[in-house]
């Protein structure tokens, strides 16, 4: 089954504290991206990725790191979090363009920073 | 800059009523639009985009240039259309930015 799955899907920490969330696809596709989703924001791109060792920052990549060592993984690494970077943040993962892209989410990870 | 904006935070319609979400943008390019949704405890999914012109669930959007406009339209609402639809827009070419409206949170009621 064609799919994208992040851990945690739940996580409470204090400020300061590095974490990574993690993202994976088995569907090798080449672009993968994280969004942060914040109530009357909408979703807001931090970063993506077009291939592996190609990164790019999104519209919020402030506070924020990734890597992209291998297609299938695109960790999110917040070395120091603050509160507000408390939210509910996705990965997705898509492939091709025009006609054939498909484009998959991940189930989220909701993230409270104290 | 490119720029998505939603400007209906809540749209409410009864059963059987025509919905119509509007979508602005501003690009400076040829853009790519994309309408999607994300029910109740369920994953953000694609609901269409610009250039397959095709209708999902009963839904159509057209891409006007000259308003900048990408509405979502559905002639006749259902209960299981209830949900929340984010508009985006991403740049032509090898451009993989995605840029997404604030949400327009959809009630169809009985």
């Amino acid at each position: 089954e064609a799919q994208v799955t992040q851990n945690p899907r739940y996580l409470i920490t204090v400020t300061g504290k590095k974490l990574t969330v993690t993202c994976s696809q088995n569907m090798n596709h080449e672009y993968m991206s994280w969004y942060r989703q914040d109530p009357g924001l909408g979703l807001r791109q931090i970063y993506y990725s077009m291939n592996v060792e190609v990164t790019d920052k999104g519209d919020v990549p402030e506070g924020y790191k990734v890597s992209r060592k291998e297609k299938r993984n695109f960790p999110l690494i917040l070395e120091s979090p603050s509160p507000n970077q408390t939210s509910l943040y996705f990965c997705a993962s898509n492939s091709g363009r025009g006609l054939q892209e498909t484009q998959y989410f991940g189930p989220g990870t909701r993230l409270l920073v104290l | 800059a490119q720029r998505v904006t939603q400007p209906e935070k809540l749209l409410s319609v009864f059963k059987g009523a025509p919905v119509e979400l509007k979508c602005n943008y501003s690009y400076s390019g040829s853009p790519e639009l994309f309408w999607y949704v994300q029910y109740s405890r369920q994953r953000l999914q694609l609901l269409l985009r610009h250039i397959s012109r095709e209708s999902i669930k009963g839904f159509t959007a057209d891409l006007n240039k000259g308003e900048t406009s990408f509405h979502l339209k559905k002639p006749f609402a259902q209960e299981e259309d209830s949900a929340m639809y984010y508009c985006a827009l991403r740049g032509g070419s090898n451009d993989y930015k995605l840029s997404f409206g604030a949400g327009t949170t959809v009630t169809v009621r009985a």
